[in-house]
């Protein structure tokens, strides 16, 4: 099916274990973000990419390495992971990287670190 | 610092009745304006949006007002449905960057 998903939907780790989130979009949208929302803080930017091989740090990207080999895949990945880190995180793609142009969000991973 | 402030978490409307959902930002810098709605468990999605060269924008039952001076945006949802009750997020971007900056959120309950 065409759009935007992540998986897993749900992950439940411990702290210091290293957890990856990925994200896949079959729309070829040039720009790929993941977002993290916290209660009392909305969504918060992670990190964006531009393109294959180009990417950027967002609001709050300490603890977090993303890569992004091909246009479709926006992998997340958590190195060592800690308890602030329990968060709902959204990828979202856009065509363009101008404001105008709508980002689309995809359903979420609710991620749990003990 | 929140440069992006929804101070109403929660909102509750009757069914058929205006539903106001207020949204406040610091940085003069920002020139357009979007309005997220999310349901549980699923991402958000792209309701309306306004550049800062308007002072409104309709779509259907959705109308969103912008005072530049205030530094403050309204979205109206008139009639409003069950169908609305989620949560709903405003954000920012200064057309300089493609960064958005998203407010906390608002509940809406839309009672039937």
């Amino acid at each position: 099916d065409a759009g935007i998903t992540q998986s897993p939907r749900y992950k439940i780790t411990e702290t210091g274990r290293q957890v990856t989130l990925m994200c896949h979009q079959t729309w070829s949208h040039s720009y790929m973000f993941w977002y993290r929302q916290d209660l009392g803080h909305g969504l918060r930017l992670i990190y964006y990419s531009a393109a294959a091989d180009i990417t950027d740090k967002g609001e709050v990207p300490d603890g977090y390495v993303v890569s992004r080999s091909k246009t479709e895949n926006f992998p997340l990945t958590l190195e060592s992971a800690t308890r602030s880190q329990t968060s709902v995180y959204f990828c979202a793609s856009s065509t363009s990287g101008a404001s105008y142009n709508e980002q689309f969000f995809g359903p979420g991973t609710r991620l749990t670190v003990l | 610092d929140q440069q992006v402030k929804q101070n109403s978490p929660s909102l509750s409307v009757q069914e058929g009745r205006i539903s106001i959902l207020n949204c406040d930002y610091t940085n003069s810098m920002f020139d357009y304006f979007l309005w997220y709605k999310k349901y549980p468990a699923e991402g958000p999605t792209f309701l309306i949006s306004i550049s800062s060269i308007k002072d409104k924008n309709e779509d259907g039952r959705f109308t969103v007002f912008l005072n530049k001076s205030a530094k403050h945006l309204s979205l109206h949802i008139v009639p409003s449905q069950p169908g609305d009750s989620a949560v709903y997020f405003c954000a920012a971007s200064d057309s300089g960057t493609y960064k958005y900056i998203f407010g906390t959120g608002t509940r809406l309950k839309v009672l039937a």
